[in-house]
């Protein structure tokens, strides 16, 4: 199984709402991405855990907030977003830092209104 | 902050033809990587070049590194129309980072 799953694919939240994106690998992979992508844009780094600790935060407000319950899981919690959040959010997943291809999910489509 | 450059920013070919993309980068690297990307999906990942290795093929695509100028490039040949897609560079360093360049829409015309 080579698939990173993200649920849902779409997403529409007000500014006041509470929602969560998930990503779920089997692949044994101990390294976790979540990147944030504008339209015509490249991928832009928010979080990576390794070994289900966060180890890079990429200055992201707190509105955003990374959970990694176990090695297979990596959730994305929102709350309070803006407008210009909205973006195609991925997940990725990398078996370990030392020169190793990222797999990707197929990313979460989210609106915010 | 973005690592690598990609030019041209788009490229429109015919069937048939050779692609050639580029990508620089600023600081020293473990490893560049080329990743695809079909209109808003996720990314496929194409090819890894370690910063010790010179020139990788694989199937219709080459891939060169040339550390001492910081710069990568793709090679796509014999183009398809399915080969039309966002193609990206990624730096990969000393930690977890995996950091993408601007990217380059090829556009490859039946």
């Amino acid at each position: 199984d080579t698939e990173v799953t993200q649920t849902p694919k779409h997403l529409v939240m007000g500014m006041t709402n509470k929602k969560s994106l998930k990503c779920e690998q089997h692949m044994g992979h101990r390294a976790m991405y979540w990147y944030k992508q504008k339209a015509k844009k490249p991928p832009e780094l928010m979080f990576v855990y390794s070994y289900e600790k966060l180890s890079i935060n990429e200055s992201v407000p707190s509105r955003f907030s990374p959970e990694c319950p176990n090695s297979s899981l990596l959730n994305l919690h929102l709350h309070a977003l803006q407008p210009e959040d909205s973006a195609l959010y991925l997940c990725a997943s990398r078996l370990n830092f030392m020169n190793t291809e990222a797999f990707f999910g197929q990313g979460t489509r989210l609106t915010v209104v | 902050s973005q690592q690598g450059e990609e030019d041209p920013q788009a490229l429109s070919i015919q069937e048939g033809e050779n692609a050639t993309m580029n990508c620089s980068y600023k600081t020293s690297i473990n490893n560049l990587q080329w990743y695809r990307q079909n209109s808003g999906r996720g990314l496929v990942h194409l090819i890894l070049i370690r910063s010790n290795e010179r020139e990788k093929h694989s199937g219709r695509l080459r891939v060169t590194l040339d550390t001492s100028k910081k710069s990568s490039s793709l090679l796509i040949t014999a183009s398809r129309a399915a080969d039309t897609a966002s193609y990206f560079c990624a730096t990969g360093g000393s930690n977890y980072k995996l950091t993408f360049g601007k990217g380059t829409l090829l556009t490859v015309n039946p």
